[in-house]
This record gives structure tokens, C-alpha cells and sequence, in this order.
């Protein structure tokens, strides 16, 4: 069956702009992750949902981050007035349920860059 | 920093050479799993390892895991040029479904 998707795989914007990253689970996956990876980088958790709830934000660096699930399904990451700093990959990862004991399978990234 | 520790931060091989990678992590755990990130772009997940084991094979993958130390490593064995890649650990804040990553092993196979 279909992976997990994103959109867009590159986006370009100037400073100060709002964007919006998308994310498209694996059907039936009630678990959702969204994570930053910035160049050479390890993974830096920012948030979670199951099902569309997001029991835990504290990973979102700052106010300007936020994300929302609709319909247990696709996933939107917003960042408004970018920074520089936000220049990064965006993944995100889905998984049949929340548990330390389910894979997560990850999309193929969202490649931002802020001028 | 939550992250884990990846070490060595990169690694180069012969092909057919085996490869170690090493992964130290802080908190508690119920189990540990690996990844594999092939160009900078989405993970894999290579193999799951419990708290209560100390050794799991996969094909070519043994991990091994020591809680006492908060350590588990990774073992390629029998390389392949295929295997170039970035090889992450990852664990979860035990309570949490938070994943915190290493910070990751560039593994550089050469023909």
C-alpha cells in the first residue's frame, strides 16, 4: 500500500512568510509524528497526535509552530513568520498506534529554506 | 540536550568489513529501536530491541542492548556499498510516546 506522504518536498520562502507543510499518514495509522532535522543533524521531536488529539507540544521550539490533525488522517505543520533558523527537513512519521513498540514509517521530507 | 549519542559521528569501511555503531541514551526505557536514513531524507526502521533483551539478530543486524549502561550498539556484519548511509537510534521518555533520535552514525561503505 501507499507510504507516508508529504507536501510539498521543497518549498522556498522569504522571511517573515507563513507556511503550511502537509502530511499524509499511512491508512488506518492513528499515530502521527512530526519531527525537524537540520543539515547533518540528528531528529528533533516536535509533536505527536493520536488520533487528533496532540497530547504532548512541548517539542514545537517556539508559538510560531503549530499543527493540527483532522479526521484521525492528514496532518498540517504551520509556521508562521518564518526564520532563517526554521530552514530545515520536515518529516513526518506514522505508526498503527502510539507505543515505543510500533515502527514508525516515515514520509520522504519536507526540504525548507527561509531567505 | 535530550538526544541520545551516536558514536562514532561517522564511520568508513571496506566493503565486507563489519561496522559498529554505538548509541548511549539518558532515560529509561522500555525498548530501543534503529533506524536507517538513506540521503538525508526519510528514516527506516531496522530492528526493535526490548529492556528485558540483550541481543537481537536481524539478517545482517545484531544489536545489542545493556541497560546498566544505557547502551546499545549496532552490528553490520559482511558490509555492502548498498549500506551507506546515516543509522540512527531511537528511544522513548518512558510514560511519553516522545521519540528522542541520536544524534546519528554516517556510515560510509566503499567498494
Amino acid at each position: 500500500g501507499a507510504g507516508v506522504s508529504q507536501s510539498p518536498s521543497n518549498k522556498v520562502t522569504e522571511k517573515g512568510k507563513d507556511v503550511e507543510l502537509r502530511c499524509d499518514p499511512i491508512s488506518g495509522h492513528t499515530a502521527l509524528y512530526w519531527y525537524r532535522q537540520s543539515l547533518g543533524q540528528g531528529l528533533e521531536f516536535l509533536i505527536y497526535f493520536q488520533g487528533n488529539s496532540a497530547p504532548d507540544k512541548s517539542g514545537l521550539p517556539s508559538d510560531r509552530f503549530s499543527a493540527e490533525r483532522t479526521g484521525g488522517s492528514v496532518s498540517t505543520l504551520t509556521i508562521q513568520r518564518t526564520q532563517q533558523e526554521d530552514s530545515a527537513v520536515y518529516l513526518c512519521a506514522s505508526s498503527r498506534r502510539t507505543g515505543e513498540m510500533y515502527e514508525q514509517y516515515f514520509g520522504p521530507g519536507t526540504r525548507l529554506t527561509v531567505t | 540536550s535530550q538526544q541520545g549519542e551516536e558514536d562514532p559521528q561517522a564511520l568508513s569501511i571496506q566493503e565486507g568489513e563489519n561496522a559498529t555503531m554505538n548509541c548511549s541514551y539518558k532515560t529509561s526505557i522500555n525498548n530501543l529501536q534503529w533506524y536507517r536514513q538513506n540521503s538525508g531524507r526519510g528514516l527506516v526502521h531496522l530492528i526493535l530491541i526490548r529492556s528485558n533483551e540483550r541481543e537481537k539478530h536481524s539478517g545482517r543486524l545484531r544489536v545489542t542492548l545493556d541497560t546498566s549502561k544505557k547502551s546499545s550498539s549496532l552490528l553490520i556484519t559482511a558490509s555492502r556499498a548498498a549500506d551507506t548511509a546515516s543509522y540512527f537510534c531511537a528511544t522513548v521518555f518512558t510514560g511519553t510516546y516522545k521519540y528522542i533520535f541520536g544524534t546519528g552514525t554516517r556510515l560510509k561503505v566503499l567498494a
